[in-house]
C-alpha cells in the first residue's frame, strides 16, 4: 500500500515564503504530484517530479528526494489568493494509480 | 475543448436508489478517473481506466461500478445509494507519457456534489 503524510493545517503571511511538507512511502514509486485546490472547486496541477531536486515554476517551486520519500512545496511572494489547500499525490505501480494525501490547507492572512 | 465535464453539479438521492454521474472527456486522453473526496479530506480512487473497454477498482469500489465504451465516457454508477456515498465525485483524465506510462497532469472536472439522505 501507499502511506502519504502531509500537515493538516498551516497558516502564513501575506508577501512571506512558506515550505509545505509531504512524506510518503510506496512500492513502485514513479513521481509526486502537487495540486491546488480551492474551497468547492476541483483540484489543479501545480508540479509533477520525477528526479531528485528542486523544479521551479514562477513562485511556485517543488522539491524531491527519492531516497527519503520527501518532497516539499515552496511558496514565495505569498498571495491572499493562495489561501487553498495543497494536495501531496503520489504515482506509482505502471503510472495508472495515483494516490492522494489528505492536503494542507493554506490560510494566508494579512 | 471543453476539458473534461460532469453532470450534474448537484444531486440529492434516498438511500436505495440508483444514479449515474456523468464524465465526458474531449481531450482523446486515454486514462480516466473516478474519485471521491470527503469533506476535508483527500481524494480517495474509485476506479480508473486506461482505454476504452479497460476498468479497473481503485482504493474505494464498493457500492460502484464503471463503464468505458468510448475513449469520451466514463460514466459511474451508484446501484443502492448509502449515506456512507454522500461526497463531491471527481472525474479526471491524462494522457500517458510515451514510452513510460502516465505522470503527466490529470486534468480534472467540477465535481458532482452528492447527498444520499
Amino acid at each position: 500500500g501507499q502511506n502519504i503524510d502531509q500537515p493538516t493545517e498551516m497558516t502564513a503571511t501575506e508577501g512571506a515564503i512558506v515550505q509545505i511538507n509531504c512524506t510518503y512511502q510506496t512500492s513502485g514509486f514513479n513521481g509526486l504530484f502537487w495540486y491546488q485546490q480551492h474551497a468547492g472547486e476541483a483540484p489543479t496541477f501545480l508540479s509533477y517530479n520525477v528526479l531528485d531536486g528542486l523544479e521551479e515554476k514562477g513562485r511556485f517551486s517543488s522539491f524531491l528526494s527519492r531516497s527519503k520519500g520527501y518532497s516539499y512545496l515552496l511558496l514565495k511572494e505569498l498571495q491572499m489568493k493562495d489561501s487553498a489547500s495543497y494536495l501531496c499525490a503520489v504515482s506509482a505501480q505502471g503510472y495508472q494509480k495515483v494516490t492522494f494525501g489528505t492536503g494542507t490547507k493554506l490560510q494566508v492572512i494579512p | 475543448n471543453a476539458g473534461v465535464t460532469q453532470t450534474p453539479k448537484f444531486r440529492i438521492l434516498k438511500i436505495g436508489q440508483s444514479m449515474t454521474l456523468q464524465c465526458t472527456q474531449d481531450m482523446n486522453h486515454n486514462y480516466m478517473y473516478w474519485y471521491r473526496q470527503d469533506p476535508g479530506m483527500g481524494l480517495k480512487l474509485i476506479y480508473y481506466s486506461v482505454g476504452a473497454g479497460i476498468t479497473d477498482k481503485g482504493e474505494v469500489p464498493n457500492g460502484y461500478n464503471v463503464s468505458r465504451s468510448t475513449t469520451e465516457d466514463f460514466p459511474l454508477r451508484l446501484e443502492l445509494a448509502a449515506p456512507s456515498q454522500t461526497s463531491v465525485y471527481f472525474c479526471a483524465s491524462t494522457v500517458p507519457k510515451i514510452a513510460g506510462g502516465g505522470g503527466d497532469e490529470q486534468f480534472f472536472g467540477p465535481g458532482t456534489r452528492l447527498t444520499v439522505l
